[in-house]
């Protein structure tokens, strides 16, 4: 199975600020990467796929980058609604695995 | 519009069979690039891939839960089905089902969700 990690696991960050958030794979997956988005009690909301490709709908101050084993997504001018944890997901093959989760909070 | 409800029970004792239902509207079982997946979430844990099933009926598992799932369709009710047998309380979790789209890269993602069900096993 391909392992999916993040860091931070937690970070703090202002409304205003860049964050960014890494996902390293086990192996390569070339962009067969996504970013979702969860806030508390909802349901996961797909943000990015393909490693950099921006879902329809999301801000375009979310940003994605990176092939191979390293990911990262960007969130400039951070939000009062980007308040919420993220997780990477690898579709690269079977089974389909998730990262972590990184919360940004206040 | 797309959307996807689980139903299910919400308490399950220990040993016992779960049956999950993810009933699906907005798009068709007969399209070859959809699937409908299953996610879980352990209270205040990351998520987990269960399994998925594409309307050609491949189907793929979560290596670590194989022997205990058991998803499948029914086209005519637009409903997917999770069974896992052996229920433990580590597996109480909200489950969640989803639509999953593959485009000609292959590339598979989750979109949308439903709202997802939380299940509790205990005595």
């Amino acid at each position: 199975d391909i392992q999916m990690t993040q860091s931070p696991s937690s970070l703090s960050a202002s409304v205003g600020d860049r964050v960014t958030i890494t996902c390293r794979a086990s192996q390569t997956i070339s962009s067969y990467l996504n970013w979702y988005q969860q806030k508390p009690g909802k349901a996961p909301n797909l943000l990015m796929f393909a490693a950099s490709t921006l879902q329809s709908g999301v801000p375009s101050r979310f940003s994605g980058s990176g092939s191979g084993t390293d990911f990262t997504l960007t969130i400039s001018n951070l939000q009062p609604e980007d308040f919420a944890t993220y997780y990477c997901q690898q579709s690269y093959s079977t089974p389909l695995t998730f990262g972590g989760g990184t919360k940004v909070e206040i | 519009q797309v959307t996807l409800k689980e139903s299910g029970p919400v308490l399950v004792n220990p040993t016992e069979t779960l049956t999950l239902t993810c009933t699906v509207s907005g798009f068709s079982f007969s399209n070859a690039r959809m699937a409908v997946s299953w996610i879980r979430q352990p209270p205040g844990k990351a998520l987990e891939w269960l399994a998925h099933i594409f309307s050609n009926d491949e189907k793929s598992y979560r290596t670590s839960l194989k022997s205990r799932l058991t998803i499948s369709q029914d086209t005519s009710k637009s409903q997917v089905v999770l069974t896992m047998t052996n229920m433990d309380p580590v597996d109480t979790a909200t489950y969640y089902c989803a639509r999953i789209s593959r485009d000609g890269y292959n590339h598979l993602k989750f979109d949308p969700w439903g709202q997802g069900t939380l299940v509790t096993v205990s005595s």
